[in-house]
C-alpha cells in the first residue's frame, strides 16, 4: 500500500514569507509526528497529532511554526516570518497508534531552503 | 530527560567486514531503542527495536543489536558488510515516562556508513 507522502518534496522561498508544508499518512494511521532534520544532524522532534488534536507540540520551537490536521489525516505544517535558520529537511511519520511500541513510518521529506 | 550519542559520525569498512555502529543512551526510565537506516533521498526506515524482553534483537537484512542496560548501550552490528548497506544509520530512544505513551523519538546525530569493495 501506500507510504506516507510529503508535499512539496522541495521548497524554496525568501526570508520572511509564509510557508505551508504537508504530510499525508498512511490511511488508517491515528498518530501523526513531524520532526525536524537540520544538516549533519538526527531528526527533531516538533509535534505530535492523536486523531485531531495536538498532544505534544513542545518541540515547536517559537510561535512561528504552527501545525494543524482538521480530519484526523492530512497534517500541515505551518511557518511564518520564515528565516535562514528554519531551513532544513522536515520529516513527517505515522503509526497506527501513539505509543513507542507501534513502529513509525516515515515519508521522504520536505527540504526547505530560506534564501 | 532522554539523549542518545552515536560514537562515529562516519565509519568505513570493507566489503564482508563486520559492521559495529556504537549507540549509548540516557534515560531516567526503562528505554525503548530503535535503528533506523536512511538510504539517499528516501525515508526513514526502521531497522529494528527493543522495547521488552530478550536483549538480543534481530532485525532486517542482517543486522542485529544488543541492549545492554549495564552499559546504556545498544550497539548496531552487522557479520558482513554488503555494498547496499551504505546509508547513514541512527539510533533513537523513546519511552512511556510519566505515563504518556506518545513515542516520541530522540534520534542521535546519525553514522554514516560506507562500505568498499
Amino acid at each position: 500500500g501506500a507510504g506516507v507522502s510529503q508535499t512539496p518534496s522541495n521548497k524554496v522561498t525568501e526570508k520572511g514569507k509564509y510557508v505551508e508544508l504537508r504530510c499525508d499518512p498512511i490511511s488508517g494511521h491515528t498518530a501523526l509526528y513531524w520532526y525536524r532534520q537540520s544538516l549533519g544532524q538526527g531528526p527533531e522532534f516538533l509535534i505530535y497529532f492523536q486523531g485531531t488534536g495536538a498532544a505534544d507540540d513542545s518541540g515547536l520551537p517559537n510561535d512561528r511554526f504552527f501545525a494543524v490536521r482538521p480530519e484526523g489525516s492530512v497534517s500541515t505544517l505551518k511557518i511564518q516570518r520564515t528565516e535562514r535558520g528554519d531551513s532544513a529537511v522536515y520529516l513527517c511519520a505515522s503509526s497506527l497508534e501513539a505509543g513507542p511500541t507501534y513502529e513509525q513510518y516515515f515519508g521522504p521529506g520536505t527540504r526547505l531552503t530560506v534564501t | 530527560a532522554q539523549s542518545v550519542t552515536q560514537l562515529g559520525s562516519h565509519v568505513s569498512v570493507s566489503e564482508g567486514a563486520l559492521v559495529l555502529l556504537r549507540c549509548n543512551y540516557s534515560s531516567s526510565v526503562p528505554p525503548y531503542l530503535f535503528w533506523y537506516v536512511q538510504y539517499p533521498n528516501q525515508g526513514l526506515q526502521l531497522l529494528l527495536k527493543y522495547t521488552t524482553g530478550a536483549t538480543l534483537v534481530k532485525g532486517i537484512n542482517g543486522f542485529e543489536a544488543e541492549f545492554k542496560k549495564s552499559e546504556t548501550s545498544f550497539h548496531l552490528t552487522k557479520p558482513s558488510a554488503h555494498m547496499s548497506d551504505a546509508a547513514e544509520y541512527f539510533c533513537a530512544v523513546s519511552s512511556n515516562a510519566g505515563g504518556t505513551s506518545y513515542g516520541k523519538l530522540t534520534f542521535g546525530q546519525g553514522t554514516i556508513l560506507t562500505v568498499h569493495p
